[in-house]
């Protein structure tokens, strides 16, 4: 596989559920992220990690939690999550957060029942 | 003031003209410039970057910076229809992350 890719690409929970998303970039990079798209709305940044230690946490609500186990592999764990939480979520990678070339995976769409 | 400000569209062009995506930003102390593109329903990809004032160009793509008007803009030259997708503006400012534009839908019409 090549790039970045993310599993699942679609999704659907209710507000009960616990779920995670998967990212993984296949790049060599060192900095992983966390956005969020919603219809009409510019690409919001949620989480960076650097070298696998989290940079930036973008007041994000803690019912959604980032995990960086190494600086190939991100996820982000959803638990009681609300309606206004469906979106589509893109994980993107970059050499370094000095570099800002960043490449976006595919995207899980999220829909929250 | 948003931080970066894009038309929304849709800029509707024909094929063979050229589509001209405008992006204005916020920040004077922003540095890098990026252009991402995005079909529907599918991930942005970035087409083009820019760091230094004036033209960067790559292929049918050029693209313009002017920091003292805090202005960039994306030309397509010969534009065709499967150029048709919404344009992402990203600018990487002073706080060291990228913002991006709500974007620009442009329709090539044959």
């Amino acid at each position: 596989e090549t790039g970045v890719t993310q599993t699942p690409r679609h999704l659907v929970m209710g507000m009960t559920n616990k779920k995670s998303l998967k990212c993984e970039q296949h790049l060599g990079h060192n900095a992983m992220y966390w956005y969020k798209q919603s219809a009409k709305k510019p690409l919001e940044l949620m989480f960076v990690y650097n070298f696998k230690e989290q940079t930036e946490n973008n007041s994000v609500p803690s019912r959604f939690s980032p995990e960086c186990p190494n600086s190939s592999h991100l996820f982000l764990h959803l638990h009681t999550l609300q309606p206004e939480d469906s979106a589509l979520y893109l994980c993107a990678s970059s050499f370094q957060t000095s570099s800002y070339e960043q490449y976006f995976g595919p995207g899980t769409r999220l829909t929250v029942t | 003031q948003k931080e970066v400000e894009q038309n929304s569209g849709p800029l509707s062009v024909p094929e063979g003209a050229i589509a001209s995506l405008n992006c204005t930003y916020s920040d004077r102390g922003s540095q890098s410039f990026f252009w991402y593109r995005q079909y529907s329903g599918k991930s942005p990809e970035l087409i083009m970057f820019i760091y230094s004032n004036g033209d960067k160009e790559d292929g049918r793509f050029t693209a313009q910076l002017n920091k003292a008007s805090q202005y960039v803009s994306l030309l397509i030259r010969d534009s065709q229809p499967s150029d048709s997708a919404t344009y992402l503006c990203a600018v990487a400012g002073t706080a060291s992350k990228l913002t991006f534009g709500t974007g620009t839908r442009l329709q090539v019409t044959l």
